[in-house]
């Protein structure tokens, strides 16, 4: 069975705060991704990664930077929090070129809600 | 431009009823394209995918490429489909996912 696991389910934070938000998957999936939920936005993507020290930014990378120094973990990095980054924020995990294999789905934790006072 | 529309941001219905959650996308090529739902206090989970043609819990979606449309449907629907439902797409030679808005359906008794 795939696990995502996120380090925090709820977390609340002050504006200009660092905050990092932990992400672990073990199926050995090269591809990870962090999202942000919002109600009438859907799931917009913020970074991608694609292999240990690569990243790749998504449609939303502004005031976010990602690490990724485990095939297993990858982590997501507000710099100076701000209130409009308070938003629920899901990581996903795939195998590379998923769409040539059986396995072809994303695979998602449970997400950490973010509040940014 | 990719782009995945979700015109309804609520669908309510009763037990029973036929659902229909709509989806149409925009892209210049052979799309891939998923359902994914989460229901209330779960985590995200695929549904079902075009090239599967398979029906999961009921629900099936067809690609008509021609309205660029991938409709999920289900014909009676059941209270415990309840959840929020997004329509994805994948475009070739990229393991990227692009997310509609989502549509929460709403089954009462």
């Amino acid at each position: 069975d795939v696990k995502v696991t996120q380090s925090s389910r709820y977390l609340v934070k002050r504006t200009g705060e660092k905050v990092f938000l932990e992400c672990v998957q073990d199926m050995d999936h090269e591809n990870m991704f962090w999202y942000r939920q919002d109600p009438g936005l859907g799931l917009r993507l913020i970074y991608f990664s694609y292999d240990v020290k690569m990243k790749e930014k998504g449609d939303i990378p502004e005031g976010y930077s990602v690490s990724r120094e485990k095939k297993e973990r990858f982590s997501l990095i507000l710099e100076s929090a701000s209130t409009n980054q308070t938003s629920m924020y899901l990581c996903a995990s795939s195998f590379r070129w998923a769409a040539y294999k059986s396995t072809d789905t994303q695979y998602f934790g449970p997400g950490t809600r973010l509040t940014v006072l | 431009a990719q782009r995945v529309t979700q015109p309804e941001k609520l669908l309510s219905v009763f037990k029973g009823a036929p659902v229909e959650l709509k989806c149409n996308y925009s892209y210049s090529g052979s799309p891939e394209l998923f359902w994914y739902v989460q229901y209330s206090r779960q985590r995200l989970q695929l549904l079902l995918r075009h090239i599967s043609r398979e029906s999961i819990k009921g629900f099936t979606a067809d690609l008509n490429k021609g309205e660029t449309s991938f409709h999920l449907k289900k014909p009676f629907a059941q209270e415990e489909d309840s959840a929020m439902y997004y329509c994805a797409l994948r475009s070739y030679n990229t393991d990227k996912l692009i997310f509609g808005t989502g549509t929460r359906l709403q089954v009462f008794p």
